[in-house]
């Protein structure tokens, strides 16, 4: 089984700051890695497919990156309606999929 | 426009079975593969299983495999999850989502709570 790691579990930030997260995974999974976006007491909302592409209609202060075992979320410039908890989520071992652990953006 | 509602959720207690369904709406129902997904509170999300666009192929995560079955009506849209021998630990909301690699569109969700 692959195992998503996040890091940091939850990160203190301000309106536009940039901020980084983490996602490692325990064995290679190539670019089969989406990142969503979750609100409380709201479904998790899908921002970028296959590391890197940018869903549509998602900000372009989103961003992608990684490859391997290694991805990380960019968001350059936070905006109030960014705060929420991101999952990062492989799709290398499809049909088994997973999920990481999170990361929740706090101000 | 794509939209999922989940329904079946409630309080059931240890060793009790749910079913819980899913209806869809807004998409080629049949073209998709179907996920059910779910969240303790508090905590993550983990996929739970998932079904082929013609109920051919079914997965599911190891803690669950044996104990749940998810099936779909592609004639009423519908994706189901069959629950039985529900544990505490199976306290989620649950939601479903379309996609086969990637889960583009989810539902609501459905509190299913396991407890005497």
């Amino acid at each position: 089984d692959t195992q998503m790691t996040q890091s940091p579990s939850s990160v203190s930030a301000s309106v536009g700051d940039r901020i980084t997260i983490s996602c490692r995974a325990s064995q290679t999974i190539g670019t089969w890695l989406a990142w969503y976006q979750q609100k409380p007491g709201r479904a998790p909302k899908l921002l970028i497919t296959s590391s890197s592409n940018l869903q549509y209609g998602v900000p372009s202060r989103f961003s992608g990156r990684g490859s391997g075992t290694d991805f990380a979320l960019t968001i350059s410039s936070l905006q109030p309606e960014d705060f929420a908890t991101y999952y990062c989520q492989q799709a290398d071992s499809f049909p088994l999929l997973s999920f990481g652990g999170g990361t929740k953006v706090e101000i | 426009e794509v939209h999922l509602v989940e329904s079946g959720g409630g309080l059931v207690q240890p060793g009790g079975s749910l079913r819980l369904s899913c209806a869809a709406s807004g998409f080629t129902f049949s073209s998709y593969w179907m996920n059910w997904v779910r969240q303790s509170p508090g905590k993550g999300l983990e996929w739970v299983a998932n079904i082929k666009q013609d109920g051919s192929e079914k997965y599911y995560v190891d803690s669950v495999n044996g104990r749940f079955t998810i099936s779909r009506d592609n004639a009423k849209n519908s994706l189901y999850l069959q629950m039985n021998s529900l544990r505490p630990e199976d306290t989620a909301v649950y939601y479903c989502a379309s996609g086969t690699y990637y889960l583009d569109n989810w539902g609501q969700g459905t509190l299913v709570t396991v407890s005497s």
